[in-house]
Formats: C-alpha cells, structure tokens, sequence
C-alpha cells in the first residue's frame, strides 16, 4: 500500500518569505502522480500543484514550485513571496497513473499548518 | 458549474440517529469520491464510483455506512446507528476521465458531523 508521510505538523513564515513544506511518500509503482492540496480554513480543498513521476523537471506553478526526488521518494513545495492569503493547511497527496485500473483514489498525509505572519 | 456541492455543511445528530449526505459534482465529470477527514488528519478514501457503479470500497466503511449514486449524477452517503467516533468532517470530489481527456479531482467544502 501506498504511504505518504508530512513530518512538519506546523510551519510559520514571514509575509514576502519563502517556506519549503516537506513530504516523502513510499510506492511500489513506476507511474504515479503526486499533489500539493491546500485547504483554507473554509476547508474546500485546492489543488495547489502536481508532479508526474515520468517527468523530471520540476511542475511550477508561479510561486509555487516542488522539488521531486524520485529516487529518494521526496516531494517539497517551495512557496516564494508567501501572502497572508498562503495560509492554511497543506497536504501531500499521491496517486496511481491513469489506466492503471481501479480507482485512482487520492492518498493523503497528516498535513502542515502553514502560519504566515505579517 | 460552480463546482462539487455538498448539504448540508452542519449535521449534528444525536448516537444511534441515521443520517444522510449529499453530493452533486461537477456535471461532466463520471467519477466520484467520498473521503473522509478527522481532526488533526488528513483525508482518508472511503468509496469511489464511475459513474452509477459503486467500484471500490475501503474497509473504513463498515456495515452502518451505505453510499449510492443513482443515474450517476448526485450520490447520498448514509450512516446508520451513528456513532461518537463517526464524528468527522465528510469530503466528496469528483473528476473525469473519459479517454485521453482526464481531469483531477475537485473537492466540496464538506459536510461536517457531529455526533452527540
């Protein structure tokens, strides 16, 4: 089974900072996808970026951006000139490729609680 | 479209009560999802359907838990004989995948539970 695991239960940052949030996941499967969600407190959650393990390059996706280590089963958003309107909570979240069968089902960890501070 | 929309927000109910949920998702999209999320966690996968055909399940939901999705539009999740531990705030999203046109999953805001 797929594990994804967000050691960082909270995280604070200054207004204008750049924060890295950290995840490590744990698949025995070569095609898979993986998320950054935020959920604000009004608690929709927003799919903030994503990651396909057959590409190399980093996704970006204006201030945010991840650093994908494949081998080392890593996944960190790098949020840059954070705004207040940043905060909340992030979850790392990891999904099979498309075709694979079965449902696709999103796996998510424990969260960080990102505080941005003015 | 304005999105995945779930009602009610609130529910508190009182142990051993029924309740029902609902979700509509975004019209065009065939594939829906019903998670779950407690204090502290994060979401954790319950059932899953394409289109009206309930095609997994996870072992979270046990028997008190029954979910439909007739005609594969909106779909309802009940749970019977509540209990303090189903407390927890109820996601449901939805998505697409129709061949090479596939889309990721959109979140409501939630059904959050209580139970007394």
């Amino acid at each position: 089974a797929q594990t994804v695991t967000q050691s960082q239960p909270e995280m604070s940052v200054q207004e204008a900072e750049t924060v890295t949030l950290s995840c490590t996941y744990d698949t025995s499967e070569s095609d898979y996808y993986l998320f950054w969600y935020k959920q604000p407190p009004s608690r929709q959650m927003i799919l903030v970026i994503r990651q396909e393990a057959y590409k190399q390059q980093n996704a970006t996706e204006n201030r945010f951006s991840v650093n994908f280590q494949k081998a080392a089963k890593s996944f960190s958003l790098k949020i840059s000139d954070s705004q207040l309107g940043d905060a909340a909570m992030y979850f790392c979240a990891y999904r099979r490729g498309w075709g694979q069968g079965g449902s696709e089902k999103l796996v998510f960890g424990k969260g960080t609680k990102l505080t941005v501070n003015p | 479209d304005t999105g995945v929309s779930q009602d009610p927000r609130h529910k508190i109910t009182k142990r051993g009560q029924n309740v029902t949920f609902r979700c509509d998702p975004i019209s065009e999209h065939n594939r829906l999802y019903w998670y779950r999320q407690t204090l502290g966690q994060g979401p954790e996968f319950l059932t899953y359907f394409q289109n009206e055909a309930q095609l997994e399940k996870s072992r979270l939901l046990s028997d008190r838990f029954s979910a439909e999705r007739p005609k594969g539009s909106f779909s309802t999740l009940e749970i019977q004989r509540t209990e303090q531990g189903d407390s927890a705030m109820y996601l449901c999203a939805s998505s697409s995948q129709f061949g090479a046109l596939n889309t990721e999953a959109f979140f409501g805001q939630g059904t959050r539970l209580t139970v007394v």
